[in-house]
């Protein structure tokens, strides 16, 4: 069974770093991308960037580009959504999502058919 | 500012057919598939239909998608209770080089 787990929620003041987990059992890690989308309170759904586990190849959207870091340890397939400097801005849901991609000779296709159980960050003063 | 544009609700009574639009650009929809994610209060997205009108194994046929030009829409018939929700679309976007979102529908079921 294809699983992504989620680290615990997390309460932290602005200027903070954290690094928080997903950690990717049942299926071979290293095959597909890890995207990690934010969900602010009470709003939508927003991609924020992805990495190949195997090459550790990211891509960010720029709205979030400079201000987050995607890592991964293969050794425990284990991707990581990490800040340097939080803002009270930052406080969130965070899911990771697995990407299944495949392209035929016409189309392209792209989805997150496995999505973690989402981490609660809290950032205030 | 969500990549795609979806009303923020919809409403149906139970054994209705609803049906929810998504509207993109060309760099969006207009070159590449249409996914919908169903979010049931307090839980993670769930993938509900991928490739424009492909439902993952487990989603009832009572979910449809279809995909026309720029804009895509989710038909869900025979409406019930659990299927009030948040309901999100999304496609790859060539100038984001990521997928972009609508900013979801939430569902009532009166």
């Amino acid at each position: 069974e294809v699983q992504l787990v989620q680290s615990g929620t997390e309460v932290k003041k602005p200027g903070e770093s954290l690094r928080i987990s997903c950690k990717g059992s049942g299926y071979s890690f290293t095959n597909y991308w890890i995207s990690w989308v934010r969900q602010m309170p009470g709003k939508g759904l927003e991609w924020m960037g992805r990495i190949d586990p195997s090459e550790s190849q990211t891509n960010y959207s720029p709205s979030f580009q400079g201000h987050v870091t995607n890592s991964v340890d293969k050794s425990i397939s284990t991707a990581y959504l990490q800040w340097s400097s939080l803002k009270a801005s930052d406080t969130a849901i965070y899911y990771c999502a697995r990407g299944y991609q495949y392209c035929t000779t016409t189309n392209c296709y792209y989805y997150f058919d496995y999505w973690g159980q989402g981490t609660l960050v809290t950032v205030s003063s | 500012q969500s990549v795609l544009t979806q009303p923020p609700s919809a409403s149906g009574t139970p054994g209705q057919r609803v049906t929810i639009s998504c509207s993109g650009s060309s760099s969006n929809i207009g070159s590449n598939t249409v996914n919908w994610y169903q979010q049931l209060p307090g839980t993670a997205p769930k993938l509900l239909i991928h490739s424009n009108n492909q439902r993952p194994l487990g989603v009832p046929d009572r979910f449809s998608g279809s995909k026309s030009g720029t804009s895509a829409s989710l038909a869900i018939s025979g409406l019930q209770s659990e299927d009030e929700a948040d309901y999100y679309c999304a496609a790859w976007d060539d100038s984001l080089i990521g997928p972009g979102f609508g900013g979801g529908t939430k569902l009532t079921v009166l």
